[in-house]
């Protein structure tokens, strides 16, 4: 079962404007973490944050966590043709050791 | 370099047949995981070990196996019970459950394409 889910699925923008994606979970969780994936690739961890935090920034990306609506969402400022990829929200839910991904928003940056 | 290693990139099986996937690490990570991607779709979990001799199944399970013999490996055999094996195989690992899940990241492999033919 997929324990989160992302919108949009895809998103497409000019470089320089800002891309925002949204991940939905379902139950309680640990910490919540993004990560991108480059088309064919391996992921690549971007940020991680703890279901205390409400948000967090690392360069670029500004990621936010409500934990009462089970949402986050992930921000990435000035966006560069380098940023297309696929990006994807994980959970590790309360009192489990799985990390279990959501179905990813496919970014396009046009340059 | 430190990293985690998945062999081969490309991988072609017969129906009927048993084909292992590898993965290695040198992070001296304890927990260690394996995932599948069908096109355009997300990470599904397949099975996780936290400990050396010590595994659990995922969400789709049925039709592989794994083992955790050494604290750097941990491969998975694709069994011919699995009815549609083609797909991207993602290994992963992490520091492991007492630090992991409070602090840090799963670290991913190159991934296996695996194609029946």
């Amino acid at each position: 079962s997929q324990q989160g889910e992302e919108d949009p699925q895809a998103l497409s923008i000019q470089e320089g404007e800002n891309a925002t994606m949204n991940c939905s979970y379902k139950t309680s969780i640990n910490n919540l973490q993004w990560y991108r994936q480059n088309s064919g690739r391996g992921l690549v961890h971007l940020i991680l944050i703890r279901s205390n935090e409400r948000e967090k920034h690392s360069g670029r990306l500004r990621v936010t966590l409500d934990t009462s609506k089970k949402s986050s969402s992930l921000l990435i400022t000035a966006s560069r043709a380098a940023d297309t990829a696929s990006y994807f929200c994980a959970t590790v839910p309360y009192n489990t050791d799985k990390l279990i991904f959501g179905t990813g928003t496919r970014l396009q940056v046009f340059p | 370099d430190g990293g985690i290693t998945q062999s081969p990139k490309y991988l072609f099986r017969k129906e009927g047949q048993n084909v292992t996937l590898s993965c290695e690490q040198n992070l001296n990570h304890d927990a260690m995981y394996w995932y599948r991607q069908d096109p355009g779709q997300g990470l599904r979990l397949i099975y996780y070990s936290q400990i050396v001799n010590d595994f659990q199944k995922g969400d789709i399970a049925e039709g592989y196996s794994v083992s955790r013999e050494k604290k750097e490996s941990f491969p998975l055999t694709v069994t011919s019970a699995q009815k549609n094996p083609t797909a991207f195989y993602l290994c992963a690992s992490s520091k492991g459950w007492e630090s992991a899940f409070m602090n840090n990241e799963a670290f991913f492999g190159q991934g296996t394409r695996l194609t029946v033919v």
